[in-house]
């Protein structure tokens, strides 16, 4: 099947500092999906990308669908607290010009983000 | 703001017993998905739902698994015969007519 490659695995930064992640495939994707994860609790969506090149920001967080379609980057800026987590970035392929449908995502292994005081 | 509710919270399993676990989509949404994750591993997609069928499968979702959309609301994932393997966190995911899927708080699934 499909695999993600994420990186780094973990990161261990101050607060306030820039975070910068990403993930690779050797296949391509029509759709590259960030999710938070925090323990115990399920993934929440932070932001969905659907054009190759296309830059998306959600207050502190912008991500980039790569333009080979394999590859996507999460920064944040100015890390806070709360930002500690898991990443996970997630890529669907649904028949090229088709948004949305039933297809699963593929899930990458996870960059742990851990903030030092 | 709608979100994806999922009960039990915590299942615990006897070996070879069934296990129903449930979930309620976002409520306008069309498709629906399990996932699982084992304890320290990435999530893994189990199976996607539309238009009371199932529309696409992994290999993981063999014959012991089924799905269910009883109703208007709820969502279900069978486990005929669990397996000490099928100890995991169960997630439902649900989305409208993009690939913006939303998740659930999930399931614990312990097989003893």
């Amino acid at each position: 099947g499909q695999q993600l490659n994420q990186s780094p695995q973990s990161m261990f930064i101050q607060e306030g500092e820039d975070v910068s992640m990403n993930c690779t495939s050797s296949s391509i994707f029509n759709t590259w999906l960030w999710y938070k994860q925090d323990p115990g609790e399920g993934p929440v969506l932070l932001i969905a990308l659907y054009k190759a090149g296309e830059l998306t920001s959600n207050g502190r967080l912008t991500a980039q669908f790569g333009i080979t379609r394999k590859d996507s980057f999460l920064n944040i800026s100015a890390s806070i607290p709360s930002d500690v987590g898991i990443y996970f970035c997630a890529g669907s392929d649904p028949p090229f010009g088709v948004r949305g449908g039933a297809d699963g995502l593929t899930f990458g292994k996870g960059t742990h983000l851990i903030i030092q005081p | 703001e709608p979100e994806v509710t999922q009960t039990p919270s915590h299942q615990v399993t006897q070996m070879g017993q069934e296990v129903i676990l449930r979930c309620v989509p976002i409520s306008n949404h069309l498709y629906f998905y399990w996932y699982r994750q084992i304890l320290g591993q990435k999530v893994e997609f189990l199976v996607s739902f539309y238009n009371n069928e199932i529309s696409e499968k992994s290999e993981i979702f063999d014959d012991q698994f089924s799905v269910e959309r009883p109703d208007g609301s709820n969502f279900t994932l069978k486990i005929r015969s669990t397996k000490l393997e099928d100890s995991a966190m169960y997630f439902c995911a649900s989305s409208p007519v993009g690939n913006e899927q939303f998740f659930g708080p999930g399931t614990r699934l312990t097989v003893l």
